[in-house]
């Protein structure tokens, strides 16, 4: 089985931060990744996949890369819609979900 | 642009059998290329795909709930089923089904909260 792990679990932050979230892979799992945004009593919103593709209509200052295992999301200048949880998937091997990282007002 | 809704009991007793429904309006799930999944997140935990399945009846699994799963597709209906056998509480969670596109999902029903207890 794959393993996904993702730090930190809980991030506070302030608007206009920079936020990184990192996910890593028990597993080579190529590119095979998704990233999604989740917010209470919602379905996950897709956000990345192929590790890097950022989904149409997400905005620019949402951005995500890979090196090796270790895959990044990266929100550039913290809004206040993007207060939420994200979480990572894998897709190499089924699909894995990691165990999230909560973006939270500091 | 798929869309989906999830349908079924929200409350199963312990030791029976969950059965859901998601059906598919928006696109026809004969016509997709791609497959159809189910995914459940308990809840403050983070989601769990539980299997997916092809239009024409082909479907695959996640290797720690094979033993209870089965999924099915009714094209005619334009619907696909999940059941999920001799449920505990540990089955409690928001149900979701979702349309698997390339193994990541980009539309996803609004879920269903199914409680398992007596």
């Amino acid at each position: 089985d794959i393993q996904m792990t993702q730090s930190p679990s809980t991030l506070s932050a302030s608007v206009g931060d920079r936020v990184t979230i990192t996910c890593r892979a028990s597993q080579n799992i190529r590119s095979w990744l998704a990233w999604y945004q989740q917010k209470p009593g919602k379905a996950p919103k897709l956000l990345v996949h192929e590790a890097s593709v950022l989904e149409n209509g997400i905005p620019s200052r949402f951005s995500a890369s890979a090196s090796g295992r270790e895959f990044t999301l990266t929100i550039s200048s913290l809004q206040p819609d993007d207060f939420a949880t994200y979480y990572c998937q894998q897709y190499n091997t089924f699909r894995t979900f990691g165990p999230g990282t909560k973006v939270e007002v500091k | 642009q798929q869309e989906l809704l999830e349908s079924g009991p929200r409350l199963v007793k312990p030791s029976e059998t969950l059965s859901l429904t998601c059906n598919v309006s928006n696109g026809s799930i004969s016509g997709s290329i791609y497959y159809w999944d189910w995914i459940r997140q308990a809840p403050g935990k983070a989601p769990q795909w539980i299997g997916s399945i092809y239009y024409r009846g082909s479907s695959f699994y996640n290797p720690s709930l094979k033993s209870r799963v089965t999924m099915s597709v009714d094209t005619s209906k334009n619907q696909f089923s999940l059941r999920l056998t001799s449920v505990t509480a540990a089955d409690t969670a928001v149900y979701y089904c979702a349309y698997d596109e390339n193994s990541y999902f980009r539309y996803w029903g609004p879920g269903m909260l199914v409680t398992v207890s007596s």
